[in-house]
């Protein structure tokens, strides 16, 4: 049982490169979420999509593009990265309102 | 929205005593409140969670508590080990609600 899969795990970008972080679940979740994580900021959530056709903007959506592609994957496009989005994302998903979330183990962006 | 707080950011314990961690939060209407650990690399766990029917719940040597009328509640691990050495998020949310509101972490640290 995998659980939250995400790939890449590491990327470097110049400027204004674009790319799309791909995240899939095996767990048949209604929910997925993509957070990124700062130093001393917490998790800081992007997007989510509370089920299959859905998507909504989170604290910091600027910047990014989402795309529920089925149940399984959830993914994340940066359409032209800025040193900004440096920063380490997850992907995220739960059976839906108030239920834990899974976490897969992030992807590291460095944005030059 | 809702505003979690936590305290201290970092917190030192010798191998063997109990660490505690308190997190507050704003939005009287939270219901839900996990505990996530995150280890080096990795994306945030869940350890326990508990919700605004109960005010306390134990795991084993973890154990989270509840105050509904002071809006806090606390991470109380005992005979800590070097394995606990993490970071360590509170969140909260409430019924209906798909996000979760995260605190911005707390280090651990356990000095054997």
């Amino acid at each position: 049982n995998a659980g939250v899969t995400q790939t890449p795990k590491f990327q470097v970008l110049k400027t204004g490169q674009s790319m799309t972080l791909q995240c899939a679940q095996d767990m048949n979740h209604n929910s997925m979420y993509w957070y990124r994580q700062d130093p001393g900021m917490g998790l800081r959530l992007i997007y989510y999509s509370a089920s299959e056709g859905t998507t909504d903007k989170g604290e910091v959506p600027n910047g990014y593009n989402v795309s529920r592609l089925n149940k399984r994957e959830f993914s994340l496009r940066l359409e032209s990265a800025a040193p900004s989005q440096t920063s380490v994302y997850f992907c995220a998903s739960s059976q839906g309102n108030n239920s834990p979330l899974h976490f897969g183990n992030g992807t590291r962006l460095t944005v030059t | 929205g809702e505003n979690v707080e936590q305290h201290p950011s970092t917190l030192s314990v010798q191998e063997g005593d109990s660490a505690v961690i308190k997190c507050t939060y704003s939005d009287s209407a939270s219901n839900y409140f996990p505990w996530y650990k995150q280890e080096l690399g990795k994306g945030p766990q869940l350890i326990i969670d508990i919700r605004s029917n109960v005010g306390e719940k134990k795991d084993q040597r973890i154990a989270v508590t509840l105050n509904k009328t002071a809006k806090h509640f606390s991470l109380h691990i005992t005979e800590t080990q070097p394995e606990d050495s993490a970071v360590y998020f509170c969140a909260a949310s409430t019924e209906g609600n798909n996000r979760l509101a995260f605190g911005k972490g707390n280090q651990v640290v356990v000095i054997p």
